[in-house]
């Protein structure tokens, strides 16, 4: 069966300071990834997705950046954070073709302070 | 107007309550559609898709109605369970855009 890792679950970094979240699925392959972002009280915002390895669209610009470095591996990385970099960060996998719902990772509480 | 939009509730109700919750798009070119279900600082998680025809799973029932570009869902016969906020979903290609949420309480 099809898996998605998704760590650390909380983390908590100072403004200016780099971040890197990890987001792996495991059983299946070609999968198409996706990164949300959720702010307290509001709805998810897409980030980036990606539909293979080394192909990464960027939906919002800002502080951040993604790369898919193996088939099912999606890194989230920022060089500095800023404090509006604090959410709730989510993985998110889809089969390639497939129009059925995402299946998400279980986040990342980011606190930035 | 937003892409997707629904009632942010909350919606208080007791147990064994009845309770519809509404969501309208914007884009009628839009292809899927799902409902969502959020536990409060956790990921969310697929309830059902939503066909034209409408589609049930239990307590739940899903409407989508493509003229209108609106989806409702409905909860029977509510439980302290189902407490926790419902996301509407639409996608078109690539795009997926995520409701912002109606919350509800079921309590005793």
């Amino acid at each position: 069966s099809q898996t998605i890792h998704q760590w650390p679950a909380t983390l908590v970094q100072p403004v200016g300071s780099p971040l890197s979240l990890e987001c792996t699925v495991e059983g299946t392959s070609n999968p198409n990834l996706y990164w949300y972002r959720q702010a307290a009280g509001r709805g998810l915002q897409l980030l980036f997705y990606s539909v293979g390895i080394g192909q990464i669209s960027s939906e919002v610009p800002q502080n951040l950046s993604a790369s898919r470095p193996q088939d099912r591996q999606f890194i989230l990385s920022s060089k500095k954070l800023l404090l509006s970099d604090s959410g709730f960060y989510l993985c998110a996998w889809i089969p390639q073709g497939n129009g059925g719902g995402y299946t998400f990772g279980s986040g990342t509480r980011l606190t930035v302070v | 107007r937003k892409e997707v939009e629904q009632d942010p509730g909350p919606f208080n109700v007791p147990e064994g309550a009845t309770v519809a919750f509404n969501c309208t798009y914007s884009n009628s070119a839009s292809q899927s559609f799902f409902w969502y279900r959020q536990d409060c600082r956790k990921e969310p998680k697929l309830l059902m898709s939503v066909y034209s025809s409408g589609n049930e799973d239990g307590r739940f029932t899903a409407q989508l109605n493509r003229a209108s570009q609106y989806i409702s869902l409905l909860i029977r016969d509510s439980k302290l369970s189902d407490s926790a906020t419902y996301l509407c979903v639409v996608r078109g290609g690539f795009k997926t855009i995520f409701g912002a949420g109606t919350r509800l309480f079921v309590k005793a």
